[in-house]
């Protein structure tokens, strides 16, 4: 059982390229969302989905998108990147109830 | 919307004990809580649902006061192991499920 798999690890862009970071899980949640996390900032909300073909804009949307095709992947696409999105980004899945998210390992992205 | 931890820091020694509070202004219908150590992902503590009771694991337990839309995180004779940034999640209901995290408390134990 894999849980939630994230790639890649670490990424460095330059200024105005696009690019697309992997979420996948194995565990058949039906709740998917991407964070990033800066320092002093906690963690915040980019994008969410509540099952396949339902995406909704977390707090800080701008610059990303999303889809969700399968209930297995949930894509981040950066558009053209800038160093303000220069963080760590964190794919979690889960199912409401009991039971908490799981998360990815993260993606350290640095924009250049 | 994100919730306010409380406080931004704490230090103890090994042995001592620690509470973390969590505030909405709004109404909750859960709060999660996660630790996250240096360079890894946060990891799922527990859950407080509303109309649920105090949570417990280990030496570690939550509470969640539904009129104050507040709950606190009680660490008890805290370990080394303790030491991160702890978060609490929180969950309004409804049909769209999404985390809303705060800021994090990052908690130093030393020996």
């Amino acid at each position: 059982n894999a849980g939630v798999t994230q790639t890649p690890k670490f990424q460095v862009l330059k200024t105005g390229q696009s690019m697309t970071l992997q979420c996948a899980q194995d565990m058949n949640h039906e709740y998917m969302s991407w964070y990033r996390q800066d320092p002093g900032m906690g963690l915040r909300l980019i994008h969410y989905s509540v099952g396949a073909g339902i995406t909704d804009q977390g707090e800080v949307p701008n610059g990303y998108n999303v889809s969700r095709s399968t209930t297995e992947d949930f894509p981040l696409r950066l558009l053209s990147a800038a160093p303000s999105q220069t963080s760590v980004y964190f794919c979690a899945s889960g199912s409401r109830g009991f039971y908490g998210y799981t998360f990815g390992s993260g993606t350290r992205l640095t924009v250049v | 919307q994100q919730p306010v931890q409380s406080p931004q820091a704490v230090i103890l020694r090994e042995g001592e004990d620690a509470v973390i509070n969590c505030s909405s202004s709004k109404a909750l219908y859960s709060v999660h809580w996660y630790r996250q150590k240096h360079g890894e992902a946060p990891v799922f503590l527990m859950i407080l649902l509303k109309g649920g009771e105090q949570k417990g694991h280990e030496k570690i337990s939550a509470s969640f006061n539904e009129k104050k839309q507040q709950s606190s995180l009680y660490l008890t004779a805290s370990q080394l192991s303790y030491s991160g940034t702890y978060f609490c999640g929180t969950d309004l209901g409804g049909s769209n499920y999404k985390l809303t995290f705060g800021k994090g408390t990052l908690l130093t134990v030393n020996p």
